[in-house]
């Protein structure tokens, strides 16, 4: 139980287009999904949570207008990298919740996003 | 504002010697704490979680320790294998902004040899 998926695995996009991750909780539902980010050999950085039906909470540094996330239903969330350029190039990572506190996160297998 | 540090931040051993990963962080009101393995190019497994109200958590040839008063953390993996080899990542669940997060430690990448 408690699977999170995430699509697609890999995408390589021109700068200046958009591209969008999806994330799914496939066997519950979750109330909160958070989006981080890695880059080569550092740590997870949190981006931003997002609540179904309401708008996502991003951490201080983060572009909302630039890394678009809509969670419209209990079982997906969505991250859109808006006009993405080579340093949006980056390993993406959801991981979902049941409940708002955030007790135990449930982990997607990541999206490797690469901008030419 | 919480940081957590890791060390080593790499490791390079031979098959069989137990080993000490060491996680440290400077804000000691957190809910959990928890490791995890990450596989190169791939997501985060979930090891060992330890409530604040808790010192140690076992699984299998895993074991954790917690001391919030010094602000540590001690993964124990005994008996190592090469399958073993990956980075390991401690994370601390805090309160903030409305929801419990993630703040994560840079990782300690291990290599088991055979």
């Amino acid at each position: 139980g408690a699977v999170v998926s995430q699509h697609p695995s890999w995408v390589i996009c021109k700068s200046g287009t958009s591209v969008k991750i999806e994330c799914r909780s496939l066997d519950f539902q979750a109330t909160t999904m958070f989006w981080y980010r890695q880059f080569p050999k550092q740590s997870l950085m949190l981006m931003a949570t997002s609540n179904e039906g309401s708008k996502a909470t991003y951490e201080q540094g983060v572009e909302k207008d630039k890394f678009l996330i809509n969670h419209a239903s209990l079982t997906l969330s969505t991250l859109t990298v808006t006009s993405a350029h080579p340093e949006d190039s980056s390993f993406y990572i959801c991981s979902a919740t049941t409940g708002t506190s955030g007790y135990e996160q449930y982990f997607g297998p990541g999206t490797r996003l690469t901008v030419t | 504002k919480q940081e957590v540090t890791q060390i080593p931040a790499a490791l390079s051993v031979p098959e069989g010697e137990n080993l000490v990963l060491n996680c440290s962080f400077t804000d000691s009101a957190i809910y959990n704490l928890q490791w995890f393995r990450q596989d190169p190019g791939k997501g985060l497994t979930s090891l060992l979680l330890i409530q604040s109200s808790q010192r140690e958590q076992t699984s299998g040839r895993l074991n954790a320790s917690l001391d919030k008063s010094s602000g540590r953390s001690t993964l124990y993996i005994a008996a190592s294998q090469p399958g073993d080899s990956a980075t390991y990542l401690c994370a601390l669940f805090m309160f903030s902004g409305g929801y419990n997060k993630l703040i994560f430690g840079a990782g300690t990448r291990l290599a088991v040899h055979p």
